[in-house]
């Protein structure tokens, strides 16, 4: 158990549709790091938040958004679905923002549209 | 721009020999190197961070190598077992990139 949590476990929803990802990260650490990781690739960096503020963009699509709020925790928000969205959607954290900082994964949220 | 190979190929190989896996990256000059474990449908495990000044990082039985020259990592397995099975990510960060971008990853099977 890495101490990172995600909800809902799995998700399936409709295109067009609007949903939202929670994430929990692990006690003490003040990074979190949003990952998406469909089956014909491999993990995709999304963007990570530090102490509430965003600090480094992948290659997130304008429909998807996340926030990170004062008790740390944190949400990705992802809109008008389309049937490429359907992917493994990992949440990380890590202490630091940079440096030699390992991190740690929640068990992930597999996300269907249909 | 910045690209991370790990061998696409499944790397098979027999209970008790060492596993050889290879990251190669280019257009990065990373502070630090970062392998993880992946099991199917689940998320990648910490395993081992080397730092560019240090050659060579042990932990039990695996083993990391960085050669920054080469821009090249090595992480073997000694002593493989079937409950090493699994896919072996690499993600070298730092330096000048603070994100951590993950190679797509070398699935690994040790059959008895």
């Amino acid at each position: 158990d890495s101490g990172v949590t995600q909800t809902p476990k799995h998700l399936i929803t409709a295109t067009g549709q609007r949903v939202t990802l929670r994430c929990s990260p692990r006690s003490g650490d003040l990074s979190v790091y949003w990952y998406q990781q469909s089956l014909d690739q491999g993990l995709q960096f999304l963007i990570q938040y530090y102490n509430g503020e965003e600090r480094a963009k992948g290659n997130i699509l304008e429909r998807f958004s996340a926030q990170q709020f004062p008790d740390l925790h944190s949400e990705l928000n992802l809109s008008s679905l389309e049937l490429g969205d359907s992917a493994l959607y990992f949440c990380a954290s890590s202490l630091g923002a940079s440096g030699p900082y390992e991190q740690y994964f929640g068990p992930g949220t597999r996300l269907t549209v249909t | 721009s910045q690209k991370i190979e790990q061998n696409s190929e499944a790397l098979n190989i027999q209970e008790g020999k060492t596993a050889t896996l290879t990251c190669n990256y280019t257009n990065y000059s990373p502070a630090y190197l970062q392998w993880y474990r992946q099991d199917p449908g689940r998320g990648p495990v910490f395993l081992l961070l080397i730092r560019e000044n240090e050659k060579e990082k042990r932990k039990e039985r695996l083993k990391v190598t960085f050669d920054t020259t080469l821009k090249q990592s090595l992480f073997h397995i000694t002593a493989s077992q079937p409950a090493d099975s699994a896919t072996y990510l690499c993600a070298p960060h730092g330096g000048n990139t603070d994100k951590l971008i993950f190679g797509t990853g070398t699935r690994l099977q040790v059959f008895p």
